[in-house]
Formats: C-alpha cells, structure tokens, sequence
C-alpha cells in the first residue's frame, strides 16, 4: 500500500558511498518534506533525517538526505557494517483529507 | 526525554477487535501529535492514524471504516481500536509521536516498543 517507491535494495562495501531514491508525486513529496527512518533488525525504526535534509542530535554526518521535485534520496557515506538495516523514506500525503505515507524501504546490505 | 509504553492484547481471533495503548511519560500530550503505525512480518511501514490532546484525528484512508483512536489526558495516555480483524492485520503495531512544525510537515522522532498482534482462528 505505499505510496512512495523506492527500490528494494541497495549495496556497498565499507567505506564506500550508497546512495538511493524515493519517489513520490506532486501530493506528497512535491509539496511537503521528506523524512527518513532506519529500521535496525528487530528494532523500532528511528529518525535519520527530516525536512528533507536535517540531522537529529545523535545521527552521523555520514547519513544525509536531499529532495529534489517529487523525489528524494538518502546517502550513506564512508558506509559501515553496522549501517545494514532498512530505510524507509515518508512524507505528508495531501491527497484525500491528508495521511503520512511511508515508502515501500530499502534494505542496505553491506558486503 | 520522551518515552512510550505500549501495551495490549496480542492474540486475537478473527472478526474481534483490536485494542492497544500507549503510556506517555516524560512529555505531555497536550503537544504534537500522536500516531499508530505497524508492520506486517517481514514487510513495510504502514501510517494507521493521528490523534491530538482535543481528540481531533485524522485516519488513514485504507483503514478509517475501522480505526478508532481516543485520548485520556488524565492519564497520559492514547488508544487504538481496530474492529473486525483478519489475518491481514497481523502486525507489529507502534505508538509514536508525531512531530509538527507547519503546514504538512511531521516527522516522528519518538516510538514505542512495538507489540506483535497476531490474528489467528
């Protein structure tokens, strides 16, 4: 049922760069920001980046976020072991009297 | 440091209703928004719906004809109702706190534990 894509998965070695989107429309990412949560093995997710491209207090500056039209990406720089989790994009959908909406994640495999 | 404790029935049979809450402590209610989500096994995040301190909600489409949330401000406390279950709403549902900072623009910063809720004859 989500309504922002995003592919299944994605992978690096450590160190490595990883980069990946999250696509939406014109009622959800493209007029409303975009946050992203990492989701650990048998863990509530966890805030990673909001509006778009801010970090909470905690979060390496390793992760950062960015949008662009209807899209947005997350990346992961200098990537790590512990970085393996899924990611899931979401943002405020303006469609019908308005709900959040997640994307469908990411799973981030380190090699 | 906000914190949420969720908790509720984990086993139910098919067409009865679901019923979680979820204990704020060290924040109040009277601020942002409160939400539940979930999560089939193995699958995605799914938004099921917000409700403030007046009691306002706001539901996520696919699953308003049965969702009901409720607010108890002397206890700190939010509520999720969700009546006629099948297998189909076997998840891990989360409380959480959702974040408003304008038009449009949540993001949720805090999460309960998450309970399993397992539909099943």
């Amino acid at each position: 049922q989500s309504v922002l894509t995003q592919p299944p998965s994605a992978s690096g070695t450590p160190g490595q760069r990883v980069t990946f989107s999250c696509s939406g429309s014109t009622s959800d990412i493209g007029s409303n920001t975009v946050n992203w949560y990492q989701q650990l093995p048998g863990t509530a997710p966890k805030l990673l980046i909001y509006n778009n491209d801010e970090r909470p207090s905690g979060v390496p500056d390793r992760f950062s976020g960015s949008k662009s039209g209807t899209s947005a990406s997350l990346a992961i720089s200098g990537l790590q072991s512990e970085d393996e989790a899924d990611y899931y994009c979401a943002a405020w959908g303006d469609s019908l009297n308005g709900y959040y909406v997640f994307g469908s994640g990411t799973k981030v495999i380190v090699l | 440091q906000v914190q949420l404790q969720q908790w509720g029935a984990g086993l139910l049979k098919p067409s009865e209703t679901l019923s979680l809450t979820c204990g704020v402590y060290g924040g109040s209610l009277s601020v942002n928004y409160w939400s539940w989500i979930r999560q089939p096994p193995g699958k995605g995040l799914e938004w099921i719906g917000e409700i403030n301190y007046t009691g306002s909600t706001n539901y996520n489409p696919s699953l308003k004809s049965r969702v009901t949330m409720s607010v108890d401000t002397s206890k700190n406390q939010f509520s999720l109702k969700l009546s006629s279950v099948t297998a189909a709403d076997t998840a891990v549902y989360y409380c959480a706190r959702m974040f408003y900072f304008g038009s449009g623009n949540y993001y949720i910063d805090y999460w309960g534990q998450g309970t399993l809720v397992t539909v099943s004859s």
